[in-house]
């Protein structure tokens, strides 16, 4: 059974640090994973999508790697601001219709 | 830029009251998605829709029943709500089974 895990649960940095944020899955048979960012109480905004035959993927500030067969994906925030604390999730797409999703990490930027 | 609304940000309802919870996209996904999110357990499928009145159960249908008569519209129903189905509900849509994008969601209390 496909499981995801988001390690630290929750990380403070001061504002300008570079950081990275871990996914781990448990089976390598994915299609894709996806990075998404949500506000308290608010709904997911997708960050990046990696397809299971890329490498990485970048927007902006993001960069988002993929290594299938260890079953890891990073996220990259550079030069990391206040307006970048939210909870990240990782999500992963297995052979069927069933994302599963990792329960996140709390990031909070220091101004 | 896809757009994936919601009817309610915010709805309390009363035990045993039917409740109807419309999602509505306008980039002519075929698939879309009802999740329930909860502290500490993620994001949980509850339904996923992958054409017009079609449905394949998620991992927690106990207690919901899902419409989709047109494309863009796919409503989740709690036939009789209960006290543990207070939770925030999350609605998504993709383009075969591809990036998921999240509506804003509806925080549902039942009292």
């Amino acid at each position: 059974k496909q499981e995801v895990t988001q390690i630290p649960a929750a990380l403070s940095v001061p504002e300008g640090e570079n950081l990275v944020l871990n996914c781990s899955f448990t089976d390598s048979a994915i299609y894709n994973l996806q990075w998404f960012r949500q506000d308290p109480g608010k709904g997911l905004t997708s960050l990046l999508l990696i397809q299971s035959s890329q490498r990485e993927q970048t927007s902006g500030r993001l960069n988002a790697s993929l290594d299938k067969s260890s079953g890891r994906s990073t996220l990259y925030i550079a030069a990391s601001q206040p307006g970048d604390s939210a909870t990240y999730l990782c999500a992963v797409r297995p052979e069927t219709y069933k994302y599963i999703f990792g329960t996140g990490t709390r990031l909070k930027v220091l101004a | 830029d896809v757009k994936v609304t919601q009817s309610s940000r915010y709805l309390v309802k009363r035990t045993g009251e039917k409740v109807f919870l419309e999602c509505v996209q306008d980039m002519d996904h075929e698939n879309m998605f009802w999740y329930r999110q909860d502290p500490g357990l993620g994001l949980r499928l509850i339904y996923f829709s992958y054409d017009v009145k079609m449905k394949e159960k998620g991992d927690i249908p106990e207690g919901y029943s899902v419409s989709r008569e047109k494309k863009e519209r796919f409503s989740l129903i709690l036939e009789s709500a209960s006290t543990n189905q207070t939770s925030m509900y999350l609605c998504a849509s993709s383009l075969s089974l591809e990036e998921q994008f999240f509506g804003p969601g509806t925080r549902l209390t039942v009292l």
